[in-house]
């Protein structure tokens, strides 16, 4: 049972360069969210997807896209990476969007040199 | 803006003490309140939630409490135990958006 998978782990990046952020979960959910932590900070939602088929901004979702490819996998898109985007990204699952709690990933720690 | 808050970044308890940890939001549309708990390099994992329509929710050791009057809520560990050293985060939800949003985080700290 794996729950929410991310990958990759770790990575770094040349600024300018673009990568995507892959996340999937096995619990049949609904709603998936990606999030950046950063010291201080707390966790900061970045985009979400409600449901299959449609994704929202959330608070801080300026140099980010997301795709939500199907139900179990929703990805997450840095075009030209910057160093302020240097975070642990977080991706989360939940059956609904309301009164139930989110699943996290591991985590990937995202270098922008 | 955020949403919710966190104003202690640390706190320090004796294992066995009780440990409290503090949260305030200002969107009074949240109707749903969950603490999860982090350790390094790991993901947060849910700890306890608390619907508004409740003031109180027990789950062995932990416990907490929700004053929607003052949009405040606390956790409330007891017996404080050296594992339950982490970072707890405060989420909300609900009020019809789709979104769940965090506070910043409180590193608790238990002392043998």
């Amino acid at each position: 049972n794996a729950g929410v998978t991310q990958t990759p782990k770790f990575q770094v990046l040349k600024t300018g360069q673009s990568m995507t952020l892959q996340c999937a979960q096995d619990m049949n959910h609904n709603s998936m969210y990606w999030y950046r932590q950063d010291p201080g900070m707390g966790l900061r939602l970045i985009y979400y997807s409600a449901s299959e088929g449609t994704t929202d901004k959330g608070e801080v979702p300026n140099g980010y896209n997301v795709s939500r490819l199907n139900k179990r996998e929703f990805s997450l898109r840095l075009e030209s990476a910057a160093p302020s985007q240097t975070s642990v990204y977080f991706c989360a699952s939940k059956q609904w969007t309301d009164h139930t709690e989110a699943f996290f990933g591991q985590g990937t720690r995202l270098t922008v040199v | 803006d955020q949403q919710v808050k966190q104003n202690s970044p640390s706190l320090s308890v004796q294992e066995g003490r009780i440990s409290i940890l503090n949260c305030d939001y200002t969107n009074s549309m949240f109707d749903y309140f969950l603490w999860y708990k982090k350790y390094p390099a790991e993901g947060p994992t849910f700890l306890i939630s608390i619907s508004s329509i409740k003031d109180k929710n027990e789950d062995g050791r932990f416990t907490v409490f929700l004053n929607k009057s003052a949009k405040h809520l606390s956790l409330h560990i007891v017996p404080s135990q050296p594992g339950d050293s982490a970072v707890y985060f405060c989420a909300a939800s609900g009020g019809g958006g789709d979104d769940m949003r965090f506070g910043a985080g409180t590193r608790l700290t238990v002392k043998p």
